[in-house]
């Protein structure tokens, strides 16, 4: 298996403008997360799924984020419109199951918002 | 509010010589704890875990103490090497919960 497939690698664009995340989780994975990395505050949970199906998005810092995920083998992450402090790296990340060790991140898409 | 603090931001350590990472949590109700490592331009990978049931695990050169009524674990890495240079994370969640992450430490092992 390729394993967690993310694109872009790397975005950059200019506030106001809509991003679109990209994700492939592993097959036959069940749980897919979308985390964010900040200097500040680390590796945050946005979302995450749960069968295609949305379970917790608490994490979700406000209404410019939107995550969606048409069928188990893609999903997408929105931000419109996009400001400067939404500048990070954002992982996908997929599992079997929810805590466990099983967790398996893609390589990350690093957004900068000019 | 942070449940899972890593207070030291970084931490610089000669080849050879132990590596110690410290994680603090504040949820009681956390029972099972991991830690992850993260290259440069690479996603995080689990490294070794360790559940409430138990105070020590052990995988080769890293060992994870668990200390519940101080609310610590720690990550210890013997000996230390320069492929060992990452940001580690550490991660707890509760009952079969989302996990939930610390900032990290950058761990830079010199040679």
């Amino acid at each position: 298996d390729a394993g967690v497939i993310q694109s872009p690698r790397h975005e950059v664009t200019e506030m106001g403008q809509e991003v679109t995340l990209r994700c492939k989780p592993i097959s036959g994975h069940d749980y897919l997360f979308w985390y964010r990395q900040t200097m500040m505050r680390g590796l945050e949970l946005l979302i995450y799924f749960n069968n295609n199906v949305p379970i917790d998005d608490s994490g979700m810092p406000e209404d410019r984020f939107s995550a969606k995920m048409p069928n188990a083998s893609f999903s997408t992450l929105k931000i419109q419109p996009s400001e400067p402090r939404d500048s990070a790296v954002y992982f996908c990340a997929s599992s079997l199951a929810l805590n466990t060790d099983t967790q398996y991140f893609g390589p990350g898409t690093r957004l900068t918002v000019l | 509010d942070q449940q899972v603090k890593q207070n030291s931001p970084s931490l610089s350590v000669q080849e050879g010589r132990i590596s110690i990472l410290n994680c603090d949590y504040t949820n009681s109700m956390f029972d099972y704890f991991l830690w992850y490592k993260k290259y440069p331009a690479e996603g995080p990978t689990f490294l070794i875990s360790i559940s409430s049931i138990k105070d020590k695990n052990e995988d080769g050169r890293f060992t994870v103490f668990l200390n519940k009524s101080a609310k610590h674990l720690s990550l210890h890495i013997v000996p230390s090497q320069p492929g060992d240079s990452a940001v580690y994370f550490c991660a707890a969640s509760a009952y079969g919960n989302k996990l939930v992450f610390g900032a990290g430490t950058i761990l830079r092992v010199k040679s």
